[in-house]
């Protein structure tokens, strides 16, 4: 099976720096990727990593230890509109037979970002 | 483009009753997925498909749920009867899998159930 584990809330106030860590167990892993939610909206994709390392988008960064089964979600010069849910997920593979890949989605951190 | 489409965006009904949610994915993309988010279990994969094809049910949570896809534009996703508790969020998305490698997906605006 597979599990996921993340903060389950995050403050912070206006520009400052966040982490949101994500730890997880799967059977198979084929990469981690971030997903922002706001409240009443849809997901929307972040980030991905499929390698050990850092990924930089704007200012946000993502990054990736395979070895230890952990990733984290760094947001810089925090503004308000970056009050969301976060969430991890991992790639993984349905089985050994059929090869598709899915994602399996943390419960999600709520970042608040105050004045 | 458009983006991946949903309909309705809301229902409310009567439990026994027969629900359906409606999807458009993106056009051009070969996978789509249902989810259903809750306070309680969060967003759980319900059922994707590849190329039209079922891949994995194995989210669907009893028999009372199916779900079609009868061409590239179009899924279905049915509860017959519905009860309180399939009360939730219902998302589609869509992605573009190659090589059975499933990159970022689109999520659409979402069907908020609420069964009486």
């Amino acid at each position: 099976g597979q599990s996921l584990e993340q903060p389950s809330e995050v403050t912070a106030v206006e520009g400052a720096i966040v982490q949101i860590n994500c730890t997880y167990q799967t059977s198979g892993f084929y990469g981690l990727s971030w997903y922002q939610q706001h409240d009443g909206g849809a997901p929307t994709f972040l980030s991905y990593n499929g390698l050990d390392g850092l990924e930089e988008t704007g200012r946000f960064s993502s990054f990736l230890s395979r070895s230890d089964s952990y990733g984290y979600l760094l947001l810089q010069e925090l503004q308000m509109k970056d009050s969301a849910s976060y969430f991890c997920a991992v790639r993984d593979r349905k089985g050994m037979n059929t090869g598709f890949q899915k994602l399996v989605f943390g419960t999600g951190t709520r970042l608040l970002v105050s004045p | 483009d458009a983006g991946v489409i949903q309909s309705p965006r809301h229902e409310v009904t009567e439990m026994g009753q027969e629900v359906t949610l409606r999807c458009k994915p993106i056009s051009g993309h070969n996978s789509l997925f249902w989810y259903r988010q809750t306070m309680m279990r969060g967003l759980e994969l319900l059922i994707y498909f590849n190329n039209n094809v079922p891949i994995d049910d194995s989210g669907m949570p009893e028999d009372r749920f199916s779900a079609k896809m009868p061409n590239a534009s179009f899924s279905t996703l049915k509860i017959q009867p519905s009860e309180p508790r399939d009360s939730a969020v219902y998302f589609c998305a869509s992605s573009l899998m190659t090589d059975r490698l499933t990159y970022e997906q689109y999520f659409g605006p979402g069907t908020r159930l609420t069964v009486t």
